[in-house]
């Protein structure tokens, strides 16, 4: 059983531009949430995918989207890129109809905005 | 609006002793809380949870206590080791929310030899 994977390790992007984020959830996890961490702080939830619907959303701004696949693919996107978006961003993956809350984490993409 | 609140950002602890971690939280909503531990460069891992019904669930050298009075909860670490150095989070979260977890700030946990 892999683990779940992020794509890119490290990122640096320029105010104002568009950055795509990636992850590879564990085979037939069909739930996957983003969060986004910023330094010093706790992960923050950014949004949740179920069965590539999404299924809630935390305080963030439509700038913020995402895409779930069917082959336990997802992305994160972040348009108009503002300097307080570097954070550490993090992806989990949940089993389908897992009822205990476990969530598998990546390693996240370190997102950096100039 | 902070709902869930570690407020000892560090702990450092003796091998072999006790390490105990502590977390507060605001919302009475959550009915499931959990505890993970990161280390540098590497996604949060599951540690321990424990239900809103219960006071107390133990998992080998960890333990957490649950206080619904006081909205609080501890994790035990007995024997702390080397390799239990790490950023710890609790998190909470309600039923049916599939994991939509609200993390703490964490506290940074360096065990001495």
């Amino acid at each position: 059983e892999t683990g779940v994977t992020q794509s890119p390790t490290h990122l640096i992007k320029t105010r104002g531009q568009q950055v795509t984020l990636r992850c590879s959830s564990q085979s037939g996890h069909n739930t996957v949430s983003w969060y986004q961490q910023a330094l010093g702080q706790g992960p923050q939830f950014i949004f949740q995918y179920y069965r590539e619907e999404e299924n809630g959303r935390g305080n963030f701004p439509p700038r913020f989207s995402g895409l779930q696949f069917p082959n336990y693919s997802s992305e994160l996107n972040v348009n108009a890129l503002e300097l307080d978006d570097s954070a550490l961003y993090l992806c989990a993956s949940s089993p389908a109809g897992l009822a205990d809350y476990e969530q598998y984490f990546g390693p996240g993409t370190r997102l950096t905005v100039t | 609006d902070q709902q869930v609140k570690q407020n000892s950002p560090s702990l450092s602890v003796q091998e072999g002793r006790i390490s105990i971690l502590n977390c507060d939280y605001t919302n009475s909503m959550f009915d499931y809380f959990l505890w993970y531990k990161k280390y540098p460069a590497e996604g949060p891992t599951f540690l321990i949870s424990i239900s809103s019904i219960k006071d107390k669930n133990e998992d080998g050298r960890f333990t957490v206590f649950l206080n619904k009075s006081a909205k609080h909860l501890s994790l035990h670490i007995v024997p702390s080791q080397p390799g239990d150095s790490a950023v710890y989070f609790c998190a909470g979260t309600t039923s049916g929310s599939y994991g939509k977890l609200t993390f703490g700030q964490g506290t940074i946990l360096t065990v001495h030899p």
